[in-house]
């Protein structure tokens, strides 16, 4: 079975650039959650999706915004990108709907870099 | 803000059991207990989680105290590949799914 599959693993892009990260969840699974982890901050919740809607979002600035599609994979996007936005993204994955107690699957991440 | 105390780092034996305790004191009655962990330029991976009972699962097992006021997460056997940062986080039931991550232990197994 397939786990969770972020793409592309690294990345390097200019300050004011936008970019556009994927994320593929496990098959069957309806729920996609965005992690930002950094030295400074640690891991920090972003968003999550489920069935293409957005359900809970986190403190970050409009720059950050996502979507899920209908076969429940998500992307993330960064507009206007900042040294700061420099990170690893994750994406984790779940079967049930949010709000139900049960764990998440994460991805390997992808890795941005701001120059 | 993370509401749990977690010791920054730890250190154990190969082999030996690995005990990470957290504090969690402002708890509620309706709050989880979680644990993840992530080893080195991995994403985190659930371990486990509960609420008030003691649970157990074949990575690990979670021993909650009566007041829930805090717990302690115990790898029976540790090997190499369980060196990495652990999560305690604590979450309320049917929330809209985030998890809020605080620092972490560092566990590091020895030879």
């Amino acid at each position: 079975k397939a786990g969770v599959t972020q793409t592309p693993r690294y990345l390097i892009k200019t300050r004011g650039q936008q970019v556009t990260l994927s994320c593929s969840p496990i098959s069957g699974h309806r729920s996609v959650s965005w992690y930002q982890q950094t030295p400074g901050q640690g891991l920090q919740f972003l968003f999550e999706y489920f069935s293409e809607t957005q359900r809970n979002k986190g403190n970050f600035p409009g720059r950050f915004s996502g979507r899920q599609f209908s076969n429940s994979r998500s992307e993330m996007n960064v507009s206007t990108l900042e040294l700061g936005d420099s990170a690893l993204y994750l994406c984790a994955s779940s079967y049930h709907r949010p709000g139900l107690n049960y764990g998440y699957t994460f991805g390997s991440g992808t890795r941005l870099t701001v120059v | 803000d993370a509401k749990t105390t977690q010791p920054t780092s730890m250190d154990c034996a190969e082999g030996r059991a690995a005990n990470l305790p957290c504090n969690h004191s402002t708890i509620s009655g309706n709050e989880y207990v979680y644990w993840y962990r992530q080893i080195h330029s991995q994403g985190p991976q659930y371990i486990i989680h509960g609420l008030k009972n003691n649970e157990t699962n074949e990575m690990a097992s979670l021993i909650i105290t009566e007041d829930r006021k805090s717990s302690t997460l115990i790898l029976p056997h540790a090997t190499l590949r369980d060196t990495a940062v652990y999560y305690c986080i604590v979450r309320v039931g049917g929330s809209q799914g985030n998890l809020i991550f605080g620092k972490g232990t560092k566990l590091s197994v020895k030879p």
